[in-house]
Parts: C-alpha cells; sequence; structure tokens
C-alpha cells in the first residue's frame, strides 16, 4: 500500500499568490517522522523539515508553513506570497520507527510561479 | 549539503557497459541508502547498507544492479550491462545510527548522480 500520497501532480500560480500542496500519509506506527522535501530544476534534494509525530504544532518558516493534522493523516506545506524561486518539485516523505528502514517518498507536487 | 558527498554528478554510458556510482557518507555515519529517481517520478528506495553488510534489498532490481559498502572508502552503487531503463537520477543519503530519518537524526541527501545511457 502506497504510504505517501501526493495527489496534485502539478500546480501553477501567479507570483505572490498563495499555493498550498497536500500530503497524505498512512501508517501503523505511533511514532513516525514527516518531511518535506524542494527538488528545483537543477536536481539536488533541499531538506525543507522534519516533524515527528508527537509534535501536531504547525510549523512556519519565513514565507514557509506546514500543518500537521493526524487526526486527518495530513501534512500540508503552504508557501505564502510565492516567488519564482519557488518553482520546483515538491515531496512528502515519511519514516517509520519500527517499521522499515528508509524513508516513502510521495510522487511529488510540480510547482510552477508563473512571473 | 550536509556532508553527503556523491561522484560523479552525471555519467554517460552506452548500452552494455557498466556504471559505478559513489557514495561518501556524512563522516561518522555507518549507514548507506541508495534511491533511484525515474524521469518524472518520486524517489524509490534500492538498498540500505551498513558497512561490510547489506541490511535491506528489497528495492533492488534482481539483476544487473548491486551495492557495496566497504570498510574503507565509498559506498559504490553497481550497474552492469546498462540498458536505456536505467537511465535515472541515483540519490545517497547516510545515518548515524539504523533507519533513515529515524528520531533526531537531520535527513540530507548527497546531490544526486544522473546517470544517463546512450
Amino acid at each position: 500500500a502506497q504510504k505517501v500520497t501526493q495527489a496534485q501532480t502539478e500546480i501553477s500560480v501567479v507570483e505572490k499568490e498563495d499555493v498550498t500542496l497536500d500530503c497524505v500519509y498512512e501508517t501503523r506506527d505511533t511514532t513516525y517522522y514527516l518531511f518535506w522535501y524542494k527538488q528545483p530544476p537543477s536536481g539536488e534534494l533541499v531538506f525543507l523539515i522534519r516533524r515527528n509525530s508527537f509534535d501536531e504544532q504547525n510549523e512556519i518558516s519565513g514565507r514557509y508553513s506546514w500543518n500537521f493534522q493526524k487526526s486527518t493523516s495530513s501534512f500540508n506545506f503552504t508557501i505564502t506570497a510565492s516567488q519564482v524561486v519557488d518553482s520546483a518539485v515538491y515531496f512528502c516523505a515519511l519514516s517509520e520507527e519500527t517499521g522499515a528502514n528508509n524513508l516513502f517518498f510521495g510522487t511529488g507536487t510540480r510547482l510552477t510561479v508563473i512571473p | 549539503n550536509a556532508g553527503v558527498m556523491q561522484n560523479p554528478r552525471h555519467l554517460v554510458r552506452r548500452r552494455g557497459q557498466e556504471a559505478r556510482l559513489r557514495c561518501s557518507p556524512v563522516k561518522g555515519h555507518s549507514h548507506v541508502y541508495w534511491y533511484r529517481q525515474l524521469p518524472e517520478e518520486g524517489l524509490k528506495f534500492m538498498v540500505y547498507l551498513q558497512k561490510e553488510n547489506i541490511i535491506d534489498e528489497s528495492g533492488m532490481p534482481k539483476e544487473r544492479f548491486s551495492a557495496e559498502f566497504p570498510k574503507e572508502g565509498p559506498s559504490i552503487l553497481r550497474i552492469q550491462q546498462v540498458v536505456r531503463g536505467d537511465s535515472a537520477a541515483y540519490f545517497c543519503a547516510s545515518s548515524k545510527t539504523g533507519g533513515l530519518g529515524r528520531r533526531n537524526q537531520p535527513q540530507h541527501f548527497g546531490d544526486g548522480t544522473r546517470l544517463s545511457i546512450l
């Protein structure tokens, strides 16, 4: 069973608009970790955030914010006042404390910010 | 990029040749993980190694692919007799203790090796 679902394949927004990228996960572990990565056109993976399952506080970092909702198994990512440099593919990922030893990645959402 | 070094950054091979991808983990890390990203797709786990041992190779294709992480030196992902379908980006990550992304370990990947098969 797929463990991380990013239903939005591609999103386009006009610069300065806000955009939310959805991530829904599935796990039987009570302790787990959620991640977001950015993959710009240059191809590297840029780590954005790591959140453990016991910390449901939302987090804000500049124009980025994350909404973790255990009740709906979601870990959504919002970019406020988007910029062209935000154009990238964004991946959500899950790591389980007692499950497999690796990160499960979603299929990614390609965000295009139009100037 | 948090110390995981991969080389080469780009590798071009002709069909039938061998490809060797190298990954040097963060200093002090003894666990290495390889992932493959096919064009326009997400990252898929391939193999997890600890020094001199393969712990989990459930994501490795059964033929032509092998991985090692010797006592000294980088981890090597080896693809024999490459075919066009092997064209992909291959990423490596490392951790100090077992389990990628667990506990308080920050989780960074190398910049990847982009393999192109002619």
